[in-house]
């Protein structure tokens, strides 16, 4: 059984196109994350959900969207693409602040 | 904010030799440190984590790190590495409000 799943695993679309990422963990966790793993392997949260509520919003741009309908799932919406949303993206959840996150196989996004 | 600096970004063993992969964080508190692997095209998988008590913490895989307060180190080891140790090597710190920081990874290549 997977643990942390994402769909799409590849995506590739053109700017200006609006996509979105999906998430599932089905290991109880009450806490959710997206992460950004750019061009150079630099990993870097982007938000965090704790029992379907926003807890991190880091320096992203609002074209980005998370939505957590409920604990197990978390979703990333991605309006008008550019060619610098081009990278990895991983889904992570954690049980607790401070608890091991466990990673998503990470879905690579590219713009053309 | 914390922060971890890998200062290795490629590091080359031969098959059956020995491993260290450095890693330093910056945090004011008591760090929750992770070193996570990454395989070509995978996610992120744990190999240990220390939180607190034994400095010397085992993983998964063979690998074993050590916890240094003063030098602000949590140094990755393995005595004798396998080709399928050849993969991307992050060291994170997480603070209590569920942030992690990654370095920005070591590759390692194994030469047969």
């Amino acid at each position: 059984d997977t643990a942390v799943s994402q769909t799409p695993k590849y995506l590739v679309t053109q700017m200006g196109n609006d996509k979105s990422i999906k998430c599932e963990q089905n290991l109880g966790h009450d806490t959710m994350y997206w992460y950004k793993q750019d061009s150079k392997k630099f990993l870097k949260i982007m938000f965090s959900y704790n029992n379907k509520e926003l807890i991190i919003n880091e320096t992203v741009p609002n074209r980005f969207s998370p939505k957590s309908p409920d604990k197990a799932h978390l979703n990333l919406h991605i309006n008008s693409l550019e060619l610098g949303d081009s990278a990895v993206y991983f889904c992570a959840s954690s049980q607790g602040e401070t608890d091991t996150q466990y990673f998503g196989p990470g879905t690579r996004l590219t713009v053309l | 904010a914390q922060s971890v600096t890998q200062p290795d970004i490629h590091i080359t063993v031969s098959e059956g030799a020995s491993l260290e992969l450095r890693c330093n964080y910056s945090y004011g508190a008591t760090p929750y440190l992770f070193w996570y692997v990454q395989s070509p095209g995978q996610g992120l998988q744990l190999l240990l984590k220390y939180f607190s008590g034994d400095t010397l913490v085992q993983g998964i895989k063979g690998f074993e790190a050590e916890f240094k307060r003063s030098q602000s180190s949590f140094n990755l080891r393995k005595p004798s590495v396998h080709w399928s140790d050849a993969a991307e090597y992050f060291c994170a710190v997480g603070d209590n409000d569920y942030k992690l920081s990654f370095g920005a990874g070591t590759t390692v290549t194994v030469r047969a």
